[in-house]
């Protein structure tokens, strides 16, 4: 079973431009969520998927993300205009419904850094 | 609100030494309680778990009690390898937040 993907890897942009992450999460997973680390600090969490609605997009810094899950597989998150704060490591996690507090299983992360 | 305080690192070990990586918690209720290990250049894999008040979760050598009340969840390895080098992350949840909680992740090197 392929574990949950995300793309790109890495990714470099100047001071205003936009960039866009995806995530693929294991599939029959309804539940999908974006954390963020920020400089080595804590992992924090961005929102949350339920199949294609926002369950919980509390943690979402400001209007300049956006995050969307079509037709409730894959999710993006778009950044648009990238702030030099908005740089750290994204990450992408899924579970199975109604198991979200029992395990996440994450993906490799994208790293974005915005100069 | 629920909250995980980590050991801050880094933290340098020879092999087969004692590892120790404290990690406490403040929650409403009753959560599950994790630890999640990246290996460098990959992503968060879970280490262990427990769901409950004096579970001990295990893999790989690591162990971690879930004590309710210490609100506590240290992990600990006897005898840690090179290969153990990762960053460690304490994390909770519950059955009310959407959310995972993590700390800040403690950076372990082990040297030969």
């Amino acid at each position: 079973e392929a574990g949950v993907t995300q793309f790109p890897s890495h990714s470099v942009i100047e001071k205003g431009q936009t960039v866009t992450l995806r995530c693929d999460p294991i599939s029959g997973h309804d539940n999908l969520y974006w954390y963020r680390r920020v400089m080595g600090k804590e992992i924090k969490f961005l929102l949350h998927f339920v199949k294609e609605s926002k369950q919980d997009e509390s943690g979402m810094p400001n209007n300049r993300f956006l995050a969307e899950r079509t037709g409730g597989t894959y999710s993006t998150l778009k950044v648009q205009p990238a702030e030099l704060e908005d740089s750290g490591v994204y990450f992408c996690a899924s579970s199975p419904l109604g198991q979200g507090y029992n395990e996440q299983f994450f993906g490799p992360g994208t790293r974005l850094t915005v100069l | 609100g629920n909250s995980v305080t980590q050991m801050e690192g880094p933290v340098t070990l020879s092999e087969e030494a004692f590892l120790t990586i404290n990690c406490t918690y403040t929650a409403t209720g009753y959560p599950s309680l994790f630890w999640y290990v990246q290996y460098p250049g990959e992503g968060l894999q879970l280490l262990l778990k427990a769901t409950k008040a004096d579970d001990k979760g295990s893999n790989k050598g690591f162990e971690a009690t879930y004590r309710k009340e210490t609100t506590s969840f240290h992990l600990e390895k006897g005898s840690v390898q090179v290969s153990d080098s990762a960053v460690y992350f304490c994390a909770l949840s519950d059955h009310y937040a959407n959310d995972m909680r993590f700390g800040a992740g403690t950076r372990l090197t082990v040297k030969p």
